[in-house]
């Protein structure tokens, strides 16, 4: 099945820096992904739709100029976290749908996700 | 708005058992609803897909059924194992299009030895 590969895995920064994830499709092209973030023993909450070559699509109550996303290519997305602080310590993670593959339609594959601490 | 609800009290079963989950939802009407299966610091992985128009998709151990009349689909993995312990998400198609999907907040499943 489709590859989506994440990085970094883990990353501790200090409050007030940026941190930026990548989130890439290694064996087909993905003009759209999808970035989760979720908390310990909750849902996978929806929080952009990146779209490439365009702007990304917000959900409701996402600040957009904290969660930057950027999809510069057909296979790369990226989030960065804007002045991060403790509060946006939490698990993201990216999904895309492979349109040429031979997957169910519908199927999400995850990348492996990315552990934020900010201290 | 949408909603999704899974038990979110753990299941413990006894290996060799079929575990059965449950996923409702309420002011919607999916075109499919899926089931994935995550395991700690994890990304979800896909398991199966059924569309409103089946009743029931089955896959090796795996069951899963869909009742729009209820709002209810049931996940069962039979002859468990204790590599089966794991979270399980249901999935639906998010209202409004766009190709999103949303998820519940999983089960968590442990089987014994």
């Amino acid at each position: 099945g489709a590859v989506v590969s994440q990085h970094p895995s883990r990353v501790i920064c200090k409050s007030g820096t940026s941190v930026k994830i990548e989130c890439r499709s290694l064996d087909f092209q993905a003009t759209t992904m999808f970035w989760y973030r979720q908390f310990p023993k909750q849902s996978l909450m929806l929080m952009a739709t990146s779209n490439e070559g365009s702007k990304a699509t917000y959900e409701q109550g996402v600040e957009k100029d904290k969660f930057l996303i950027n999809h510069a290519s057909l296979t790369l997305s990226t989030l960065t976290v804007t002045s991060a602080h403790p509060e946006d310590s939490s698990f993201y993670i990216c999904s895309a749908r492979d349109p040429t593959g031979t997957g169910v339609a519908g199927e999400l594959f995850f990348g492996e996700g990315s552990r934020l601490t900010v201290l | 708005s949408q909603k999704i609800e899974q038990n979110s009290e753990a299941l413990n079963i006894q290996e060799g058992k079929t575990a059965t989950l449950t996923c409702n939802y309420t002011n919607y009407s999916p075109a499919y609803l899926q089931w994935y299966r995550q395991d700690p610091g994890r990304g979800p992985v896909f398991l199966l897909l059924i569309r409103e128009n089946e009743k029931e998709k089955r896959k090796e151990r795996l069951k899963v059924t869909f009742d729009t009349t209820l709002k209810q689909s049931l996940f069962h993995i039979t002859a468990s194992q204790p590599a089966d312990s794991a979270t399980y998400l249901c999935a639906l198609d998010a209202l409004g299009g766009g190709f999103k999907t949303i998820f519940g907040a999983g089960t968590r499943l442990f089987v014994k030895a």
